[in-house]
């Protein structure tokens, strides 16, 4: 258990559905990212939440869309999407945005497909 | 900026070898540095960290010690299992920032 749960674990879809990744936390954790891994590519951030507001949006484009209701949960809208979106997307938690020295908390991920 | 240049994998070792697997980070501040683990079809785990210099964190039989005159945080294990097999990442917590910036990992295949 490692307190950051994903849901689905694996989803495939086209290129022209809708579909949304969700992720929860009961760590009590303030922070919440997510995270997209592509093969042979560094983690790239995608976007932090701090108590449930959005403080980081690293150029994602506007067919992956976040939301975050309160601080346990955190989803990831996708719409459209290409291929090239497939990759593992992994949320992540931490105590606070304020100083990354307690590490984060991450859940086993969503791998995702698009065809 | 902050980033993290870890040795290219993969690497095969066979069991009971040592292993050590370099990380440097670039010298801005002085931050908190960390080893993940992402076993197959896994999210990564905290694996060890260290928060200042000369720290040395531990875990499972790995260590890795914060060497701020060569900015560098090798991970080391004397002894590895085929369990180990698994990706390592290393990581800095960013200056001035709330962000971990990840190196890209290496892949470590332990072999019996």
């Amino acid at each position: 258990e490692t307190g950051v749960t994903q849901t689905p674990r694996h989803l495939v879809m086209g290129m022209t559905n809708k579909k949304s990744l969700k992720c929860e936390q009961h760590l009590g954790h303030n922070a919440m990212y997510w995270y997209k891994q592509s093969a042979k590519k560094p983690l790239e951030l995608m976007f932090v939440y701090s108590l449930e507001e959005r403080v980081e949006n690293n150029s994602v484009p506007s067919r992956f869309s976040p939301e975050c209701p309160n601080s346990s949960h955190l989803f990831l809208h996708l719409h459209t999407l290409q291929p090239e979106d497939s990759a593992l997307y992994l949320c992540a938690s931490s105590p606070s945005v304020v100083g990354a020295n307690y590490g984060y908390t991450f859940g086993s991920g969503t791998r995702l497909t698009v065809v | 900026g902050d980033s993290v240049t870890q040795m290219e994998g993969p690497v095969t070792l066979s069991e009971e070898a040592f292993l050590t697997i370099n990380c440097t980070y670039t010298a801005t501040g002085y931050p908190s540095l960390f080893w993940y683990v992402q076993y197959p079809g896994e999210g990564l785990q905290l694996l060890l960290k260290a928060t200042k210099a000369d720290d040395k964190g531990s875990n499972k039989g790995f260590e890795a010690t914060y060497r701020k005159e060569t900015t560098s945080f090798h991970l080391e294990k004397g002894s590895v299992q085929v369990s180990d097999s698994a990706v390592y990442f290393c990581a800095r917590e960013g200056a001035g920032s709330y962000q971990l910036t990840f190196g890209k990992g290496t892949k470590l295949s332990v072999i019996p």
